[in-house]
């Protein structure tokens, strides 16, 4: 089993819609946890980090849930901008150091 | 502030060479990750290095190997390259080893072998 799992899309949605993503880890002692977004053929960016509260910035909610070992991405009102590769990121201990898992990445891609 | 800068920025390299990739790490960052991006996959984490000593390291062989520079700069060193290395290397630098300091990429390099 992946250490960390995502659904790998491609979702295709039409702009204004509502998407979310589902991410799934394996390592109870995860501690940190991350949406980064790729667009294609560039490097990883930073989207948000997810709160076991759950957290909102702007268009994009993030949920943890650690119980079930989940954690969930809600894209509100889509832009074409939005399309994107969007990478589940875990931060799990191994060895004395904190070891950051990527899944494989959801693609979006938003139409007119 | 500087961002994360690597080179280069691609290269072709024939079956069993050796290949240095390079990278300069954000300014005020004293960590840095280095990562394989294979085509339609997530990053794989390689190793990682913190005040110059390996801190870290993934499922890579012993050919896969790394170095820290007193400026934080790091090297990834791959001998023997094989077909399968084929894939975008990234750099990813931070402040501190936490669980919780996010990461900062570099355009990566990527790497083609022939």
């Amino acid at each position: 089993r992946k250490e960390v799992e995502q659904d790998p899309g491609p979702f295709n949605v039409p702009e204004g819609a509502t998407v979310a993503f589902n991410c799934t880890y394996s390592n109870s002692a995860s501690q940190s946890f991350f949406w980064y977004r790729q667009d294609c053929r560039k490097e990883p960016k930073l989207l948000m980090s997810v709160y076991s509260s759950g957290n909102e910035d702007g268009r994009f909610t993030a949920q943890l849930n650690r119980a079930s070992q989940y954690i969930s991405l809600l894209i509100r009102d889509s832009k074409l901008s939005d399309s994107a590769t969007y990478l589940c990121v875990v931060s799990s201990p191994s060895g004395g150091y904190n070891k950051l898992i990527f899944g494989a990445g959801t693609r979006l891609a938003v139409h007119p | 502030e500087t961002g994360v800068t690597q080179s280069p920025t691609h290269l072709i390299k024939t079956r069993g060479q050796q290949v240095t990739l390079r990278c300069s790490s954000q300014s005020g960052h004293n960590t840095v990750s280095w990562y394989q991006q294979a085509l339609g996959q997530g990053p794989q984490f390689i190793f990682q290095y913190y005040r110059e000593e390996e801190n870290g390291r993934g499922n890579f062989p012993p050919r896969f190997s790394g170095l820290q520079f007193p400026n934080y700069s790091s090297e990834l060193n791959v001998n023997a390259l094989e077909l399968d290395d084929s894939a975008l290397y990234l750099c990813a630098s931070s402040f501190g080893t936490a669980h919780n300091s996010p990461l900062h990429f570099g355009n990566g390099t990527r790497l083609t072998v022939t």
